[in-house]
């Protein structure tokens, strides 16, 4: 029955290590969305990918490259993991403007 | 999508109170979303509001969309515990949403 889905919930892990998260997602949008919040709760956008096509790349480091299997999954991967990456990443989907957020991926970097 | 700010960024709220949140701009907002972001939870959407002066309700909850539509405001009235959480206003256009940094509210028993 869920509806976003995220793997894993958590994730700690070393500097310079390379990690993935995937998402999926069953309500049949097009568009999907990876999302950073900080500390501070402060949510911004990544990517988003309608139909599989990257349509939005945020200047974000290209030691992250998102892939999109089909328009029901993106999966993030994270290369040279930094310190900084430490954060909640949140998976999310639409179809108008309404958006369905998964329930994130806490990922600490030691 | 242009920045949203919110105020305050932090409240302390009696159970049982009356507390609004608000949200604004210095230009026009082509529509306004609000999000509850329970803690350790993810974001849920709540409303969306499209229409110069439009006001929506739901239950306890009274969001408004100011005339000139750069300002929104979000209500709630006899605060329940459940009413804890993070409350962002965003704005969606150009494919994303743009997130204001969002009201944190803790509810004193």
């Amino acid at each position: 029955d869920t509806a976003v889905s995220q793997t894993p919930k958590y994730l700690v892990t070393q500097m310079g290590n390379d990690k993935s998260i995937k998402c999926e997602q069953n309500l049949g949008h097009d568009t999907m969305y990876w999302y950073k919040q900080d500390s501070k709760k402060f949510l911004k956008i990544m990517f988003s990918y309608n139909n599989k096509e990257l349509i939005i790349n945020e200047t974000v480091p290209n030691r992250f490259s998102p892939k999109s299997p089909d328009k029901a999954h993106l999966n993030l991967h994270i290369n040279s993991l930094e310190l900084g990456d430490s954060a909640v990443y949140f998976c999310a989907s639409s179809l108008h403007n309404e958006q369905f957020f998964g329930p994130g991926t806490r990922l600490t970097v030691l | 999508g242009q920045q949203v700010m919110q105020i305050p960024q932090y409240q302390h709220v009696q159970e049982g109170e009356d507390f609004t949140t608000y949200c604004n701009s210095s230009t026009t907002l082509s529509n306004i979303q609000w999000y509850k972001q329970r803690p350790g939870g993810h974001p849920v959407f709540l409303i969306q509001l499209v229409k110069s002066g439009e006001v929506k309700k739901q239950k306890r909850l009274t969001f408004q969309f100011g005339e000139a539509k750069k300002n929104s405001s979000l209500h709630i009235t006899a605060t329940q515990t459940t009413d804890v959480g993070t409350y962002f206003c965003a704005e969606y256009g150009n494919n994303r949403l743009a997130f204001g940094k969002g009201n944190q509210v803790v509810v004193i028993p």
